[in-house]
């Protein structure tokens, strides 16, 4: 069964650095989304990604964060300068058209900043 | 999108029927009800979800009282891999976003 994966699973990065997480979605997907959890709290939204652009952003995508596929297969959220607070689990989700109900979530990438 | 209301947590036996409600009172006519979980800090799994009438994959079941302002999520034989937080997410179809609350922390007991 096709899945979605992140790279790296785990990442560790001091303040103020440059982090890049990466996503691979399902080939035929068309939506893209990035989530955070932070440890102990809910499943957030950051941005959905369609068609080569932002369709929706959170509040908590500012503009530290951006997103980006570079090639027909990745999917990357950048955060420029990396804050303590930023710590959390990523997640990537890809689905394939408005009419195809279902998110695919991939396993995360869980990002610590010291 | 409609607010969700779920039981915070629930233990259920190995082996028997975990049966998760979740109450949408608020539920509007062009509302679905979404099903998902997350084993342990893993991605959130997407289960089951449906409109008005029942529905059943092979992973469980979906019952939607008649009102739509309520719904029970059926696991038909738990198994220690159910163990996780299932979310109960009413939400348009289409591309937007899945809002998660705090879920029913299920436990299953050997």
């Amino acid at each position: 069964e096709p899945e979605v994966t992140q790279t790296p699973s785990h990442q560790v990065t001091q303040m103020g650095q440059e982090v890049i997480l990466r996503c691979v979605p399902i080939s035929n997907h068309l939506y893209f989304y990035w989530y955070r959890q932070i440890l102990g709290q809910k499943v957030e939204f950051l941005v959905s990604f369609y068609n080569n652009e932002i369709s929706e952003k959170s509040e908590i995508f500012d503009d530290q964060f951006s997103v980006e596929r570079p090639d027909g297969s990745n999917f990357t959220l950048k955060i420029r300068s990396t804050k303590l607070e930023d710590s959390a689990m990523y997640f990537c989700a890809s689905r394939t058209d408005p009419l195809g109900e279902t998110q695919y979530f991939g396993p995360g990438t869980r990002l610590l900043v010291l | 999108d409609a607010k969700t209301t779920q039981p915070p947590s629930m233990d259920c036996a190995e082996g028997r029927a975990a049966n998760l409600p979740c109450n949408h009172s608020t539920i509007s006519g062009n509302e679905y009800v979404y099903w998902y979980r997350q084993i342990h800090s893993q991605g959130p799994q997407y289960i089951i979800h449906g409109l008005k009438n029942n529905e059943t994959n092979e992973m469980a079941s979906l019952i939607i009282t008649e009102d739509r302002k309520s719904s029970t999520l059926i696991l038909p034989h738990a198994t220690l891999r159910d163990t996780a937080v299932y979310y109960c997410i009413v939400k348009t179809g289409g591309y937007q976003k899945v809002t998660f609350g705090t879920g029913t922390k299920l436990q299953v007991i050997p």
